[in-house]
C-alpha cells in the first residue's frame, strides 16, 4: 500500500518567514496530493491540492510544488503569520474521491 | 446546510464493551470514510465505504466493523473495546473535489 513520509515532524520560524514541509510517497499511482492545517482542537481542514498532471500551484501565501519523478511534493507558506500556527499533513490517493494516506503531521509554530 | 455529524463527541466506556460511533451526512455523497487520530501516528484509515453496502478494509481496520445501509450513514464499531483503541475518531465524506472531515469523538477506553 502506499506509504507517505513526511518532514519536519516539528518546525519553529519567526513571524515573515517562510517554512517548508516535504513529503514524500511510495505508490505510483497516487494521482492526488491534498494538504491539510489542523488548529488544536479542530477537525483537519483543506488548505491546497495539487493533482498529478500540475507540477505547482499558488493560493495566495501557499503554495505547493509536485515532482512525479522523485515521488514527492511540498508546501511552501511564504509571510508566515502566528494564525498559521497548527499541524499540516500532507496526504495522497489514487484520486480526490479516494481514501487518503496520511503523513504524520507537522508542527509549525510562528513565534511573533 | 449541509454538513456532517458524529455522535457522540465524548465517550468513556471500559475494556470489553462494545461501542458504536454514529457519523452522519447530508451531502448524500457515497464516498465516506473513518481515521483514528493519535500523536505520533497523523490520521489512519479504518474503514471506508464507496457506497450503500460497499465496506472496505483500511490500514488499521483489526478491531472495527462498518455497516453502510443507507447513503447518509457510516456507524464503526469497536466489538469489543480495547485500551489501545483510545483515540480521536474523525469520519469524513467528500464534498466537491474535497475530503470533508465531521468534528470528532474522543473515545476513552478504560
Amino acid at each position: 500500500g502506499e506509504n507517505v513520509e513526511q518532514h519536519p515532524s516539528t518546525l519553529s520560524v519567526q513571524e515573515g518567514d517562510s517554512a517548508v514541509i516535504k513529503c514524500t510517497y511510495s505508490d505510483s499511482a497516487s494521482n492526488y496530493f491534498p494538504w491539510y492545517k489542523q488548529e488544536l482542537g479542530k477537525r483537519p481542514q483543506l488548505i491546497i491540492d495539487i493533482r498529478s498532471n500540475v507540477g505547482e500551484k499558488k493560493d495566495q501565501r501557499i503554495a505547493v510544488t509536485l515532482n512525479k519523478t522523485a515521488k514527492h511534493f511540498s508546501l511552501h507558506i511564504t509571510e508566515t503569520q502566528p494564525e498559521d500556527s497548527a499541524v499540516y499533513f500532507c496526504a495522497a490517493a489514487r484520486n480526490s474521491g479516494y481514501a487518503l494516506n496520511f503523513g504524520k503531521g507537522t508542527s509549525l509554530l510562528v513565534t511573533p | 446546510d449541509a454538513e456532517i455529524t458524529q455522535s457522540p463527541r465524548h465517550k468513556i466506556t471500559e475494556t470489553g464493551r462494545q461501542v458504536t460511533l454514529a457519523c452522519h451526512q447530508t451531502w448524500n455523497h457515497n464516498n465516506m470514510f473513518w481515521y483514528r487520530q493519535d500523536l505520533g501516528h497523523g490520521l489512519r484509515l479504518i474503514h471506508y465505504s464507496y457506497g450503500v453496502q460497499d465496506t472496505n478494509k483500511g490500514e488499521v481496520s483489526d478491531g472495527y466493523s462498518v455497516s453502510r445501509s443507507n447513503t447518509e450513514d457510516l456507524p464503526l464499531t469497536l466489538e469489543s473495546a480495547a485500551s489501545s483503541q483510545t483515540s480521536v475518531y474523525f469520519c469524513a465524506t467528500e464534498q466537491g473535489r474535497e475530503q470533508f472531515f465531521g468534528p470528532g469523538t474522543r473515545l476513552t477506553v478504560l
